[in-house]
């Protein structure tokens, strides 16, 4: 049964940079017909797509966040990892790893996610 | 603002038949597949429905979704208490090149 497991700080200063990983198991990063990509969800509020990766590193991110984020994948250790700079307040959410089927057939494994809040 | 278009809030009682709607543009329902997900307080999203229509192993076929044109539904039959949870709807928008959700519905058994 694959699982996704994310893992990083739950608390980030303003004006820092967010870094997270998710961890695979029970299946290959390097699976064909697969991306890797993080959504959030602030408190209270709905899903937002953050980006995507393939393994070979293609990568795709939502345009308002692209300036700041960074989806990067290590076949060798099953994982990609999340980096979104210039953190404020607003970045504050539940960050969650999910597979993608062949990027448009939705995110079918889902991590359990991760609260991140933003504050000094 | 979403980018896709749900309503706020549904409800239904137990047995009863519920849909839930999702409006896009030509750039994303009217040119990709939809997806939705169901979301239990506390836990993470759960595909329910992939390329319009399709059921993931283990979803029962009490939920069904469609496509037409730039608009999509989620129907849910003999409704029950364990539904009760929020739903999304989400495609791929090829003027943004990313996934785009609708701001998702409350679903309340009543």
């Amino acid at each position: 049964q694959l699982q996704l497991q994310e893992s990083g700080p739950g608390l980030v200063k303003p004006s820092e940079t967010l870094s997270l990983t998710c961890t695979v198991s029970g299946g290959s990063i390097s699976s064909s017909s697969y991306y890797w990509g993080w959504i959030r969800q602030p408190p209270g509020k709905g899903l937002e797509w953050i980006g995507s990766i393939y393994y070979s590193g293609i990568t795709y991110y939502n345009p308002s966040l692209k300036s700041r984020v960074t989806i990067s994948v290590d076949t060798s250790k099953n994982q990609f990892s999340l980096k979104l700079s210039s953190v404020t307040a607003a970045d504050t959410a539940v960050y969650y790893c999910a597979r993608q089927q062949q990027l448009v057939q939705g995110e079918d494994y889902w991590g359990q996610g991760t609260l991140v809040t933003v504050s000094s | 603002q979403s980018v896709l278009t749900q309503p706020p809030s549904a409800s239904g009682t137990p047995g009863q038949r519920v849909t839930i709607s999702c409006s896009g543009s030509s750039s994303n329902i009217g040119s990709n597949t939809v997806n939705w997900y169901q979301q239990l307080p506390g836990t993470a999203p759960k595909l329910l429905i992939y390329s319009n229509n399709q059921r993931p192993s283990g979803v029962p076929d009490r939920f069904s979704g469609s496509k037409s044109g730039t608009s999509a539904s989620l129907a849910i039959s003999g409704l029950q208490s364990e539904d009760e949870a929020d739903y999304y709807c989400a495609a791929w928008d090829d003027s943004l090149n990313g996934e785009v959700f609708g701001g998702g519905t409350k679903l309340t058994v009543l």
